[in-house]
């Protein structure tokens, strides 16, 4: 079985652009989460979408923003990219609640310049 | 103060020791616990899954949850040169939308 996988797996974008990355989640499993870890850091919650629906959002700028398709993929898109934008971004799936927790993809490492 | 709080080490360790990895919280709402492993520039791995007070067994991976003290652990037995990584403590609760609230991770190093 494939796990959480996401693309591009890096990726090197100018301050002001804007960015999308993708997830696919495990087969079977309907939500689909999505963190940013900086370097030396734990991962931070940035949204959870379930069943098309967003279901949770973290502390982060409007700028971020993601949507999950009927196929439950999902995209995290990031506008007018910051320095501070740099980090590992890691997309999540479990079933609906995470009774089993969660398995994370190997993420996308964006670097901002 | 962060709700979740863990040392980031790092750890230094001889092959077959046994290795103790701990983490503290603040919110007594957090009902499910989970440690993950992370090697360098990978995405982190489910290792342990806990929802209750007590002791989970793994093979050489026991987690424990104190949660009147509002600690956790992990212990690793007889610990191997492959489980240099970082450990990440996550913690959530019902109804929590998904969210995952880490620690900042533990740098373990197992020299041979």
């Amino acid at each position: 079985d494939a796990g959480v996988t996401q693309s591009p797996t890096h990726l090197i974008k100018t301050r002001g652009q804007q960015v999308t990355l993708r997830c696919s989640p495990i087969s079977g499993h309907k939500s689909v989460s999505w963190y940013q870890q900086v370097l030396g850091q734990g991962p931070q919650f940035i949204f959870q979408y379930y069943e098309k629906e967003e279901r949770g959002r973290g502390n982060f700028p409007d700028r971020f923003s993601a949507r999950q398709f009927p196929n439950y993929s999902s995209e995290l898109n990031v506008n007018a990219l910051l320095l501070g934008d740099s980090a590992l971004y890691l997309c999540a799936s479990s079933n609906r609640d995470g009774t089993y927790g969660y398995t994370f993809g190997s993420g996308t490492r964006l670097t901002v310049v | 103060q962060k709700e979740v709080e863990q040392d980031p080490g790092p750890l230094s360790v001889p092959e077959g020791a046994i290795v103790s990895l701990n983490c503290t919280y603040s919110n007594s709402a957090f009902q499910y616990f989970m440690w993950y492993r992370q090697y360098s520039r990978k995405g982190p791995e489910l290792l342990m899954y806990t929802y209750s007070s007590g002791n989970k067994e793994d093979g050489r991976f026991t987690a424990q949850v104190d949660k009147s003290s509002k600690y956790i652990s992990l212990f690793i037995r007889d610990s191997q040169p492959s489980d240099s990584a970082t450990y990440l403590c996550a913690m959530s609760y019902p109804g929590n939308t998904g969210k995952l609230i880490f620690g900042q991770g533990t740098t373990l190093q197992v020299k041979p």
